[in-house]
Order: C-alpha cells, then structure tokens, then sequence
C-alpha cells in the first residue's frame, strides 16, 4: 500500500531534550516536506527536500533540522524543544515539488 | 506573495443540506488549486483538483470549479451526509514558482448534525 508514515504518533516531552520524528514513504517520491498545523494558521511549511541530500527551508524553519540522506526516510530533529513548538506536525511526499501531495498521519507534540 | 483564504467555520448542517465553502486565491502566475480533507485524528487527504481556469474538479460528490476571473475555488456538495464531518482546506501550488510547497487555507470545520 503506497503511504506515508511518521513515528511517533503522540509525544509528550519537556523543554530542551532533544527528540527526532521520522518519516518515511514507499512511493518513490523525489520531494519531501514538513508542515506544522496550528489553529487559525492553517498549515506551514517547515522544510523541504527536492531530493536525497537537497534540502531548503520553508516559511517556519527556526529551531528545526532535517536530513535526506535516503530518498524515502526525511526525518524532523528539534535539537531543543521549546514550549511555542507544541503543534501538530505532518510528512508529505510528492512525485514533484508542486502540485498533489501524499500526507502522513500526522504527529502529536507537545513541549512542556 | 501567494495566499488562500476562506470562510471561517464551523459550519453546521443538517444531513442532505446544501453545502458550500468559499475560497478566493492570489498567485502569481498559473496556479493548480486543491481541497484536502482531514477527517478527525487522520492526516489530509487530497479530496479533488484543478489545474487550469475552468477545470471543475469533482469526488465524492464535491465540486469546485476554478474561476480565474473571480479567483475562486468554491467547495460545493449539494446533500451532505454526517460522514462528511471533517476540516476543509484549500490550497494551492504554482508550478515553477519560486517556492516549493502547498499554500494553505485555516481550514473550514464542518460538522453535519442527523
């Protein structure tokens, strides 16, 4: 079944301890993305990638890191957590950088 | 710069009524147009698209049709069941544009009452 999967679905940590949520798509996909939702804000971009070991930044990509050095893996690292990053939190893969793309479950956080 | 906007919600319906969602657009250049469904607890889903000025997308009984000379893309359902509960964003894409991403809507809770 062609998708996208991210891990952990739910994570409660505290401030400063550093955490990873990984992502991962079957599809063959050349680009990647992470997006936070918050209410009234809709979705924003965090980071992206238009191919293994090309990465960029979106519009919210302060206290963020990410990494692509498998075309199908694109994990998210907060190396310090902080409280104003509690959000929900979605993987999405596309066979192209504009146009339709394939959404993970999405990640719970929040930082204490 | 590029931007959706759309009606804020919630939005309650009775089930079989009829159901629309505004969306009006800014962009640069050629967009492609999308609305995605988040079913409660689940991630988006695409629901339909259009690529081109008066391309009407459709799924699931939805329809949107894009109005290039309004800069619209109104979600249209015309007898809603309570399944169709749900956050409704639009969105857009402009190809070769200078950044790579969706631009998102807030999204439109709608919550359809038996």
């Amino acid at each position: 079944e062609a998708q996208v999967t991210q891990n952990p679905r739910y994570l409660i940590t505290v401030t400063g301890k550093k955490l990873t949520v990984t992502c991962s798509q079957n599809m063959n996909h050349e680009y990647m993305s992470w997006y936070r939702q918050d209410p009234g804000l809709g979705l924003r971009q965090i980071y992206y990638s238009m191919n293994v070991e090309v990465t960029d930044k979106g519009d919210v990509p302060e206290g963020y890191k990410v990494s692509r050095k498998e075309k199908r893996n694109f994990p998210l690292i907060l190396e310090s957590p902080s409280p104003n990053q509690t959000s929900l939190y979605f993987c999405a893969s596309s066979p192209q950088g504009f146009g339709e793309q394939f959404f993970g479950p999405g990640t719970r956080l929040t930082v204490l | 710069g590029d931007s959706v906007t759309q009606m804020e919600g919630p939005v309650t319906l009775s089930e079989e009524a009829f159901l629309t969602i505004n969306c009006t657009y800014t962009a640069t250049g050629y967009p492609s147009l999308f609305w995605y469904v988040q079913y409660p607890g689940e991630g988006l889903q695409l629901l339909l698209k259009a690529t081109k000025a008066d391309d009407k997308g459709s799924n699931k009984g939805f329809e949107a049709t894009y109005r290039k000379e309004t800069t619209s893309f109104h979600l249209e359902k015309g007898s809603v069941q309570v399944s169709d509960s749900a956050v409704y964003f639009c969105a857009l894409s402009v190809p070769g544009g200078a950044t790579n991403k969706l631009i998102f809507g807030t999204g439109t809770l709608l919550a359809v009452q038996p």
